[in-house]
């Protein structure tokens, strides 16, 4: 089966400039996770959907970052303006959902963002 | 809310020998636990996870872990790597409940030497 696809692998921008970032999940995956990874650290939780909806965003800074699942499928990822300490990898990850039984996200390759 | 503390933040290692990388977490309620590996310029790939049942869990790659709940410990092994181990791992708890989020280490940089 086809994995997590996510586009661009890498975006340079200058700073208060935008950017988003687009995240296809595993067909059929009910819960998507955007995660950010700062060099150095391991990834941390941005937001969570389940199908469409949000679960969890509360890490997620919502002056300058915002997302969206429509149609429960796709998503996006986007940053308005951007500053220096944007700069990082952001996973997307999906995992079947609640009650499959199924714990396992399955990560995409990531976006590299540089903020200069 | 939990908490993961990997407790190296390099390891070298030479080729054939074994290796032990070490995970301790906190948390106030039950979790599970797994181990990702990530290569160069690539997103996280599962390694293995502890859900319930037996306390030793093997992986893929001929790694393998073992939960220890007393120590809230679970060290990530494998007898023999290899030059293709160098890669950064992570290990992650999230909470049984729900489908929660994972919560990461910092991650140990596993560098195998020829």
């Amino acid at each position: 089966e086809a994995g997590v696809a996510q586009s661009p692998r890498y975006k340079i921008i200058e700073k208060r400039q935008s950017v988003a970032f687009w995240c296809n999940p595993i067909s059929g995956h009910a819960t998507l996770y955007w995660y950010q990874q700062i060099l150095g650290q391991g990834p941390k939780l941005l937001i969570q959907f389940q199908n469409n909806g949000v679960v969890d965003d509360s890490q997620l800074p919502k002056d300058r970052f915002s997302a969206e699942r429509l149609k429960g499928v796709d998503s996006t990822l986007k940053i308005q303006p951007a500053k220096l300490e944007d700069s990082a990898v952001y996973l997307c990850a999906s995992s079947p959902g609640a009650g499959t039984g199924s714990r396992e996200q399955y990560f995409g390759p990531g976006t590299r963002l540089t903020v200069t | 809310a939990q908490s993961v503390t990997q407790l190296d933040s390099q390891v070298p290692v030479f080729e054939e020998a074994p290796v032990e990388l070490r995970c301790n977490y906190s948390s106030s309620v039950s979790v599970y636990l797994f181990w990702y590996v990530q290569y160069p310029n690539q997103g996280l790939q599962l390694l293995l996870k502890y859900l319930s049942g037996s306390t030793l869990v093997k992986g893929i790659n001929g790694f393998e872990a073992e939960f220890n709940k007393s120590q809230t410990s679970f060290h990530l092994r494998k007898p023999s790597v290899h030059i293709s181990d160098t890669a950064e791992y992570f290990c992650a708890v999230s909470e049984i409940r729900g489908n929660t989020p994972l919560v990461f280490g910092k991650g140990t940089r596993l560098s195998v030497i020829a």
